[in-house]
This record gives structure tokens, sequence and C-alpha cells, in this order.
């Protein structure tokens, strides 16, 4: 049971590249979201999916796309990756209702974008 | 919306002694989940504890204790017997029962120093 797992660790872009951010997980968890973590403010929720086929907006989702095709991946793309788009990306995720709920986070993705 | 809000950047405190973190929040909303989370340097989100705002009694985990004040808005972590390990950032979070997606809304975290 490996968890969420992100890859890549760290990647440089330069301005106007694409990219994928890779999550998934193996504990059949239904509600899977991506937060963006920068200095001084915390995580802040980027987009978030309650099942295969849905998807939302959170708080900062401008500049990227996700989509949801089985319950396992949740991709965060950056179309055209810019300088404000440089921080820490974290995937999580979580079954959902119940409650005794748990969030689990994958290890980061460190984005740096020239 | 609601709003959380971390007024410690920094805290230090020496190994062995108790140290509380500050957390005040915003709410409109009579049920919702409250959490701390420690993210060490390896930058990994660790569940602290969490608090659900129907119960009355503190959360407890081992060395870590809540103090929940539902009136006020104040969500305090203690932590005692400080150890090295305790060393992280910490992060107050709350989550909304209501709506769809449930998300999590995070302050802005506050630096835990242990000095030995």
């Amino acid at each position: 049971n490996a968890g969420v797992t992100q890859t890549p660790k760290f990647q440089v872009l330069k301005t106007g590249q694409s990219m994928t951010l890779q999550c998934a997980q193996d504990m059949n968890h239904e509600y899977m979201s991506w937060y963006r973590q920068d200095p001084g403010m915390g995580l802040r929720l980027i987009h978030y999916s309650v099942g295969a086929g849905i998807t939302d907006q959170g708080e900062v989702p401008n500049g990227y796309n996700v989509s949801r095709s089985t319950t396992e991946d949740f991709p965060l793309r950056l179309l055209s990756a810019a300088p404000s788009q440089t921080s820490v990306y974290f995937c999580a995720s979580r079954q959902q209702g119940g409650v005794q709920e748990t969030q689990y986070f994958g290890p980061g993705t460190r984005l740096l974008v020239l | 919306a609601q709003t959380v809000t971390q007024s410690q950047p920094e805290m230090s405190v020496q190994e062995a002694e108790t140290v509380t973190l500050s957390c005040t929040y915003d709410t409109s909303e009579s049920d919702y989940y409250l959490f701390w989370y420690k993210q060490p340097p390896s930058r990994q989100m660790i569940l602290v504890i969490r608090q659900e705002a129907y119960k009355q009694q503190n959360a407890t985990e081992n060395r870590f204790s809540v103090n929940f004040q539902k009136a006020a808005k104040s969500f305090s972590l203690k932590i005692s017997d400080s150890q090295l390990g305790d060393a992280a950032m910490y992060f107050c979070a709350y989550r909304s029962l209501l709506g769809y997606g449930n998300k999590l809304v995070f302050g802005a975290g506050t630096i835990l120093r242990v000095k030995s």
C-alpha cells in the first residue's frame, strides 16, 4: 500500500512551457485534491474531485486543469507555466463522507518556473 | 467563506517544556471539523489531531492536546514534554461538513523550534 504518490519530486520549467504533475493513490479513495503551498499562505486548494469524471474548482484554479478518468489518478496540468506558479504542490486523498475521515497527503512536488 | 488565522509565525520551546500554538477561525456553521497538521522539513503533511465541533470534550493524542473553545472560535494546540522531533511547521485547518467537496481551509502556519 503506497498511499498517495506524486511525480516528479522537483521540476524546473521555463515560462510558457507545459507540464503535468502526476498523482496516484491506491486506497480506493473517492475524494482527491490538489493544493499549492506558498510561504506565509499555508496550503490553498486548486482543484478537487469527488469521483471519476467529476472535478471542480477550488480557491486558486486559474492556470491549472485537471481530469479524473480513474479512481486512482488525478493529474494536474499547467498549460503555460508562469513564474507565479512557482510553488510546492501537494496531492491529497480521502474517503468521501464518513465521520472518521483522514486526508492523506502525497510527498509534494516542488516546481520552479523561470 | 471560512478563514483560519494563526497569529504566531514562529514559536520556540525548550526540550521537555510545554508550548501552545494558537489558532482562530471564522465560520457561520455549527458543525465542522478542525485539524492540526505537522510538516517537518521533509515536507510530508502529518495529521496530529482532529476535533469534531459537536464534541465538547477536547481531543488528545499522547503528548498533543487541544483547547477547543467553540463560542470563541479558538482551537489551540498544546504540546507537552516537547521533543526535538516536534520541530516543524504546524498548520491549523478547518473542514466544513456542508456543501460539495468539503475542502480543507488552512492557516498560514506556525514554525516551531525546539531548543536542546
